[in-house]
């Protein structure tokens, strides 16, 4: 079945420091989603990308969507406390809507 | 957007029981989905709940161990039965929402199940 992992597993970053992590497929992909988990909570979503190499900002967020549609990454410029969780890439699967969630990277901010 | 509740919260339950979670929204939805979430892990679908038909299991799911009931277009149910320790998660139930070009997944809060 269709694998999407996610690179860091895991990274720990200083406020104000830039965070990116990024979302590879083993297929192509009709569109990525992304999600974010605050500790204790649940996903909620953040943003769709459907075009090859579309770009889309968030304030600090910037997501990406690679050429060949196998990739995807999302970047936070000089992060805050409030950007700590685990963020998931997310991606459509055959028929019916299903989600295949990616392996997620977590993150957290200290001052 | 969609309003998901689900209940209980959390429970801690003892091996051999059964529990049943709910699932309710406060708008009629076609799809609603139950995914389970290990300690540290990623999230992994369940199944399907399709209003009246039988829900459509996910490879390593059963309908036997994860029981799924879909009475109408706002509320689900999970039951986990025969529960062991490996049962303890996150259960988490979400909608599909198609709306301004793009198609997104909300989710409840999540139950909090612990399998002694």
């Amino acid at each position: 079945g269709q694998q999407v992992m996610q690179i860091p597993q895991y990274q720990h970053v200083q406020e104000g420091e830039d965070f990116t992590t990024y979302c590879n497929s083993s297929t192509t992909l009709s569109n990525i989603q992304w999600y974010k988990q605050r500790p204790g909570g649940h996903p909620v979503f953040l943003i769709q990308l459907v075009k090859s190499g579309e770009v889309k900002k968030q304030k600090r967020l910037t997501f990406q969507f690679g050429e060949a549609k196998k990739n995807s990454s999302l970047h936070i410029t000089a992060t805050q406390t409030t950007d700590v969780g685990t963020y998931f890439c997310a991606a459509f699967t055959g028929t019916a809507s299903k989600l295949t969630f990616g392996t997620g990277t977590r993150l957290q901010v200290t001052l | 957007s969609a309003v998901i509740s689900q209940k209980p919260s959390r429970d801690i339950c003892q091996r051999g029981t059964s529990l049943t979670i709910q699932c309710q929204v406060d708008s009629q939805v076609t799809m609603m989905f139950w995914y389970r979430q290990q300690p540290g892990q990623s999230l992994t679908l369940i199944a399907t709940a399709n209003q009246g038909s039988e829900a459509t299991y996910e490879s390593g799911f059963v309908i036997d161990k994860f029981p799924i009931s879909r009475p109408n277009l706002t509320f689900s149910t999970l039951t986990v039965s025969n529960m062991s320790p490996e049962d303890s998660s996150i259960y988490l139930c979400s909608v599909d929402h198609r709306g301004n070009f793009q198609e997104t997944q909300y989710f409840g809060p999540g139950t909090r199940l612990l399998v002694l």
